[in-house]
């Protein structure tokens, strides 16, 4: 297990397309997160999952945001009907109790 | 709730110099953690430094440290003998533990910019 790996690296879409997402965790982190990081900005909270419970999710993440964790593993987040405001880094994390998170690379989102 | 303040939006160093880094936070938790995070140009967010709230003794990584200063509230992290490769952002990062839920909050950032 060689980290958190997330897919696609780049995404470039068209307004009003849906995108989704995904982040493989260390196998063994039961806590993974969503980050969404802009241009010269701190990562911001987006959701939570302990296993495959979704714990808490961000005033950010508006109706059309969704993450799902089936079976405590891989996650998901799907954009639908994307905006240009959009337009990120959306970064994953996992972790295993209060030893801080592991990156992924993160999904770069451009929307035209 | 949380916040992170890093009033230093961009800093320079001369190689091999040392740089500190300012950071400081809001919260009313008596139990936290505060880290330090690093990320290059393009390319993946690592962890610097870690520090347990209750520890008084501040931590130290090879030429990372930090001097936390819990009354303040306040985290600097110092960077010894800068190389080229310390240059990237840097955010400091407060973590909460209560009820066994884990949320960082991040701060805006410092651009440190290492120069031969």
């Amino acid at each position: 297990d060689t980290g958190v790996s997330q897919d696609p690296r780049h995404k470039i879409t068209k307004r009003g397309q849906n995108v989704t997402f995904r982040c493989d965790p260390i196998s063994e982190h039961n806590r993974l997160y969503w980050y969404r990081q802009t241009l010269g900005q701190g990562p911001e909270f987006l959701t939570y999952f302990q296993n495959e419970a979704q714990l808490e999710k961000s005033r950010l993440l508006s109706d059309r945001f969704s993450a799902e964790r089936p079976k405590g593993s891989f996650s998901t987040l799907e954009i639908q009907r994307t905006e240009q405001g959009d337009s990120a880094m959306y970064l994953c994390a996992s972790s295993l109790e209060a030893y801080g998170y592991t990156f992924g690379s993160g999904t770069r989102l451009t929307v035209v | 709730a949380q916040t992170v303040t890093q009033s230093q939006p961009e800093m320079s160093v001369q190689e091999a110099e040392t740089v500190t880094l300012s950071c400081t936070y809001d919260t009313s938790e008596n139990n936290y953690y505060l880290f330090w995070y690093k990320q290059p140009p393009s390319r993946q967010m690592i962890l610097v430094i870690r520090q347990e709230a209750y520890k008084q003794q501040n931590a130290t990584e090879n030429r990372f440290s930090v001097n936390f200063q819990k009354a303040a509230k306040s985290f600097s992290l110092k960077i010894s003998d800068s190389q080229l490769g310390d240059t990237a952002m840097y955010f400091c990062a407060f973590m909460t533990v209560s009820g066994g839920y884990q949320k960082v909050t991040f701060g805006t950032g410092t651009k440190l910019q290492v120069i031969p």
